[in-house]
């Protein structure tokens, strides 16, 4: 139990489609950062969440976005849906921006078809 | 960026058996940190290990910044133990964590 819930568990969407995950963070954990996992691959970051602010992003186009609201939960938005989203995204909290253990929720399945 | 080796790839293990898992940076890191990844996708962190050695039940981590590499050791296996592990790191001042392709641990009764 790692104090991070993430929503829904698991979704099946169309191409094209858009979509919402969310995550709430661990007490106390003002930084939020999502990550994608393909099947067989170590987790790829999306971007950081710092008080609301997006603060670091990886290699992903802009149709992922995020918002980090006053609670310190987050949302992951990914519009035009491909089929290579299909991934599990996991959600991460920590205190701080970095330097800190980072705690995963269970992650949300995507199936994109 | 970083580039994350772990090894071996894949290690299968009878119960009981101790082993040791390897991951290798290409640059200094900050923030290393080791997980395991249990069948469901939950990823559960093992140990913050930016340098020295840490402890907690059967497994230790030992990370030697200087020579950019970290161990992961597991004794008297449990079929429990299996799953998933990951090492991962940040370049200072960077915010995102590097995972390796991981170690799939299996461990057979």
């Amino acid at each position: 139990e790692t104090g991070v819930t993430q929503s829904p568990t698991h979704l099946i969407k169309t191409r094209g489609q858009q979509v919402t995950l969310r995550c709430s963070s661990q007490s106390g954990h003002n930084t939020v950062s999502w990550y994608q996992q393909a099947l067989g691959q170590g987790p790829q970051f999306i971007f950081q969440y710092y008080r609301e602010e997006e603060n670091g992003r990886g290699n992903f186009p802009p149709r992922f976005s995020g918002l980090q609201f006053p609670n310190y939960s987050s949302e992951l938005n990914v519009n035009a849906l491909e089929l290579d989203d299909s991934a599990l995204y996991l959600c991460a909290s920590s205190q701080r921006q970095g330097g800190n253990t980072i705690y995963f929720g269970e992650g949300s399945w995507l199936t994109v078809v | 960026g970083i580039q994350v080796e772990q090894s071996p790839p894949d290690l299968i293990l009878q119960e009981g058996a101790n082993s040791t898992l390897r991951c290798n940076f290409s640059d200094s890191v900050n923030n290393l940190q080791w997980f395991h990844q249990n069948p469901w996708g939950q990823l559960i962190n093992l140990f913050y290990i930016p340098s020295g050695t840490k402890q907690n039940g059967r497994l230790s981590a030992t990370t030697v910044a200087t020579e950019r590499y970290s161990l992961l050791y597991i004794s008297s296996s449990q079929t429990t133990d299996s799953g998933v592990y990951f090492c991962a790191g940040s370049l200072q001042g960077a915010q995102k964590l590097v995972f390796g392709q991981g170690t799939r641990l299996t461990i057979n009764p």
